[in-house]
């Protein structure tokens, strides 16, 4: 089945313990990305990549690292996580510029 | 810059109630247009997209017509159903800006 797999679903961490939060897709995607959904503001990009070694930022990266060393694979890093980064984090991807995003399940993460 | 305006909700209708859901755009060029659902406690999911002027996306039921002139992309759907009851995100995606550009979302309840 086609898909884009994020573990965990849910985390609760404490502030400054780095974190890793894995996504793999078995669609041969070059194409993907990580949002985070916070209730009213909707989804919010912070960091995607168009292919092997090839990331840049959206419009919320900061506190976040990514890498993309293979093509099914695009961690996100919190390297010192903070509770203003409490928040629903979504992995998607997609096949090329005009497709649309194919969504994993979601990861809860909270903070304290 | 590019970005995607949706109505607020929520929106509350009854079984067999014919839906509107408005999106609006602004963007440079001439972007692709998605709606996504979310359905409770699961990630988005497209439900149509639009590449370009006069397209009509459709699915499920549900349609939108991509409208160069009033730069929208309304959802409609001519009866829904309890089953509908979702979150449903209007997205713009531009290439040049590689970004992928989301709504803040429109919860609907159907209820029977």
């Amino acid at each position: 089945e086609a898909q884009v797999t994020q573990n965990p679903r849910y985390l609760i961490t404490v502030t400054g313990k780095k974190l890793t939060v894995t996504c793999s897709q078995n669609m041969n995607h070059e194409y993907m990305s990580w949002y985070r959904q916070d209730p009213g503001l909707g989804l919010r990009q912070i960091y995607y990549s168009m292919n092997v070694e090839v990331t840049d930022k959206g419009d919320v990266p900061e506190g976040y690292k990514v890498s993309r060393k293979e093509k099914r694979n695009f961690p996100l890093i919190l390297e010192s996580p903070s509770p203003n980064q409490t928040s629903l984090y979504f992995c998607a991807s997609k096949a090329g510029p005009n497709y649309g995003y194919t969504f994993g399940s979601g990861t809860r993460l909270t903070v304290v | 810059g590019d970005s995607v305006t949706q109505m607020e909700g929520p929106v509350t209708l009854s079984e067999e109630a014919f839906l509107t859901i408005n999106c609006t755009y602004t963007a440079t060029g001439y972007p692709s247009l998605f709606w996504y659902v979310q359905y409770p406690g699961e990630g988005l999911q497209l439900l149509l997209k639009a590449t370009k002027a006069d397209d009509k996306g459709s699915n499920k039921g549900f349609e939108a017509t991509y409208r160069k002139e009033t730069t929208s992309f309304h959802l409609e759907k001519g009866s829904v159903q309890v089953s509908d009851s979702a979150v449903y995100f209007c997205a713009l995606f531009y290439n040049p800006g590689n970004q992928f550009y989301f709504g803040t979302g429109t919860s609907l309840t159907v209820i029977p």
